[in-house]
């Protein structure tokens, strides 16, 4: 069974609204968690990762997200979506030790003008 | 260049041919990541180097599929044989090597590898 789930194959939203990517994870413990972005014909680009601490993180090109223990949860935020944040977004986790990722299948963001 | 670099960027090939892809880490790092993307879907790791310590290969889908890294150098990925099912990106990613594992990944663009 997937470890990573991200509910929504695409999110379309309007420039200058709020952005939010889903995602849920299904693992015990206390996995490391990130989010990445993958534009067209190119490799992924490292967003931002929660570790421990503070539930909301800050990363990338505005992007935030919140890890939510009792909800399983790690979503990507933006306050401000840009045309150029359309691309296609990955949430993955790991464990302490374990360095391979698990992802998400991606979402992909369409923010129009 | 500063970051991962991947050759070729594109390998069209014939079923039944042997294709080798070529990984150029970022300098200093010493863990390397092989994944997979098919159209449409998210990474499936492949293999994993760290250092001069075995590599992870529990990705590897077949026996047809094989790694080499010498030390914390350069990475190929071998593909013998290949089948239409091969066809996908190959996504080479580095880390720096890190107790917890918990340092991000950073990717080249890609092979995008397409079996006839």
């Amino acid at each position: 069974a997937q470890s990573v789930a991200q509910p929504e194959d695409q999110v379309n939203v309007a420039e200058g609204n709020p952005l939010t990517v889903k995602c849920t994870y299904s693992v015990s413990g206390n996995p490391y968690l990130f989010w990445y972005v993958q534009y067209p014909n190119r490799g992924l680009q490292f967003l931002l990762k929660y570790i421990t601490g503070d539930n909301l993180v800050k990363g990338s090109y505005g992007f935030e997200a919140e890890f939510n223990k009792s909800q399983t949860s790690f979503h990507l935020k933006k306050p401000s979506a840009l045309v150029s944040d359309s691309a296609l977004y990955f949430c993955a986790l790991n464990f302490a030790g374990d360095y391979k990722l698990s992802f998400g299948a991606g979402t992909t963001v369409t923010v129009r003008a | 260049g500063a970051g991962v670099s991947q050759s070729p960027s594109n390998k069209v090939t014939e079923k039944g041919k042997d294709v080798e892809l070529r990984c150029d880490p970022i300098s200093g790092h010493t863990a390397l990541y092989w994944y997979r993307q098919r159209l449409g879907q998210g990474l499936e790791f492949l293999i994993y180097f760290q250092g001069n310590s075995a590599p992870d290969k529990s990705g590897l889908p077949s026996d047809r599929f094989s790694a080499e890294r010498t030390g914390e150098s350069v990475s190929t990925l071998t593909i013998q044989r290949t089948q239409q099912e091969d066809s996908a990106v190959y996504l080479c990613a580095s880390s720096l090597r890190e107790r917890g594992g918990n340092q991000p990944q950073h990717f080249g663009d890609g092979t995008r590898l397409s079996i006839l």
